[in-house]
Formats: structure tokens, sequence, C-alpha cells
């Protein structure tokens, strides 16, 4: 089974400040699509970006971006500018192309923005 | 376009008993996944229903059910509660059956179960 590991439990960033925030996964499949989920304090998870295995150029989204390897299974996460309403909980996903809508998530980065 | 709708929000149940969570998907979506957050573990996958059908399942002991109904609303099942079934429950849904886009999340159940 795919599985996914986010080794930073708790990040934290300066406003207007960069953060990385880290996740590998492990698959052996060739094609799979890859997302980043934000979840803030007692609100619903949405997407904040979307990589597909295919593509060789990195997914960006405004302050966002990724920093994907697929040789080296690492998807890390970019947040440039850093702002008080980035505080929140990061899930790395994992999503094959054979197996439906079972998406593989990581354990979460809870992200601390700091004024 | 409403959201992911799920009810109820809170629930406290005590061991043994069993619990029964709802799910409204996004209108047109007829993708509705179960997922099980807990601190520590993230989320885990629960089930994904397809058209009335269960398509995929999680690793979690039978005492976790589910089904969907054909206008795509979705429950699960939660009998004989033990304490470690103590958690928030997220459904999410999604548009199509091999649609490569995102899950959309409700804002979860959480259960405390004492």
């Amino acid at each position: 089974a795919q599985t996914v590991t986010q080794s930073q439990p708790e990040m934290s960033v300066q406003e207007a400040e960069t953060v990385t925030l880290s996740c590998t996964y492990d698959t052996s499949e060739s094609d799979y699509y890859l997302f980043w989920y934000k979840q803030p304090p007692s609100r619903q998870m949405i997407l904040v970006i979307r990589q597909e295995a295919y593509k060789q150029q990195n997914a960006t989204e405004n302050r966002f971006s990724v920093n994907f390897q697929k040789a080296a299974k690492s998807f890390s996460l970019k947040i440039s500018d850093s702002q008080l309403g980035d505080a929140a909980m990061y899930f790395c996903a994992y999503r094959g192309v054979n197996t439906g809508n079972q998406f593989y998530f990581g354990t979460g980065t809870s992200l601390t923005v700091i004024p | 376009k409403a959201g992911v709708t799920q009810t109820p929000r809170y629930l406290i149940k005590t061991r043994g008993q069993q619990v029964t969570l709802s799910c409204s998907p996004i209108s047109g979506h007829r993708s509705v996944s179960w997922y099980q957050q807990t601190p520590g573990q993230g989320l885990q996958f629960l089930f994904e229903y397809f058209s009335e059908t269960q398509r995929n399942k999680g690793n979690f002991p039978g005492r976790f059910s589910g089904r969907q109904f054909s206008n795509s609303r979705s429950e699960m099942n939660v009998s004989t509660l033990e304490l470690g079934d103590s958690a928030l429950y997220l459904c999410a849904s999604t548009q199509d059956e091999w649609h490569t886009g995102e899950l959309f999340f409700g804002e979860g159940s959480r259960l405390t179960v004492l």
C-alpha cells in the first residue's frame, strides 16, 4: 500500500517569511497525483495545491509552490510571504490513477505563524 | 452551490452503543469517501462509495460500515463503540469516477466515546 510521510509534526514561521513543509511518499505506481490540503483550526479541509506526477513542471498557486522530485518521491510545499491566515494543519496526500478516489494522507504538519 | 454537509457535528456516546453519521455531498458529486482523523494518525481511509456501491474499503474492523443512497447521500455506522473510536469523522465528495480533481470535505462529525 502507498504510504505518505510528513516528518515535521510542527513548524513555525515569522510573518512575511518563507517556510517549507516536507513530504515523502512510497509507491510502485508510475502515474499518480499529489496534493497539499490545509485544515485551519475548527474549519474544514481545503485544497492548497495539486501536482500531476507526469508533469515535470512544479505546480504554483500564488504564494504556494511545490518542489516535486519524482525519483526521490519527495513533494514539499513552500509558502512564501507567510500570513497569519496560513496558520493551520497541512496534510500531504497521494492518489493513484487506478485506485478510484482513495487518498492516502500523511499525519500532518501544524504550522504556526508568528506575528 | 452548497458544500458537503455532515450531521451531526458533535455527539457523545458511551461504549457499546452505536452511532450513525450522515453526509450530503455537493450536488452532482457521485463519489463519497469517509475518513477518520485522530491526533498523530492523520486521516485514515474508511471507505468510498460510488453510485451506491462500495468501491474501496480501508483497514477498519467490520464494526464500521456505510452505505450510499440513490441521491448520493451517504451514511456511516459504527456499532459497539470503543473508546478508541473517538475521532473526527470526515466525509468528502468528488465529481466523478475517474476525476483527477480534489476531494471536497465537510466540516466533520466529532464523536466522543465515554
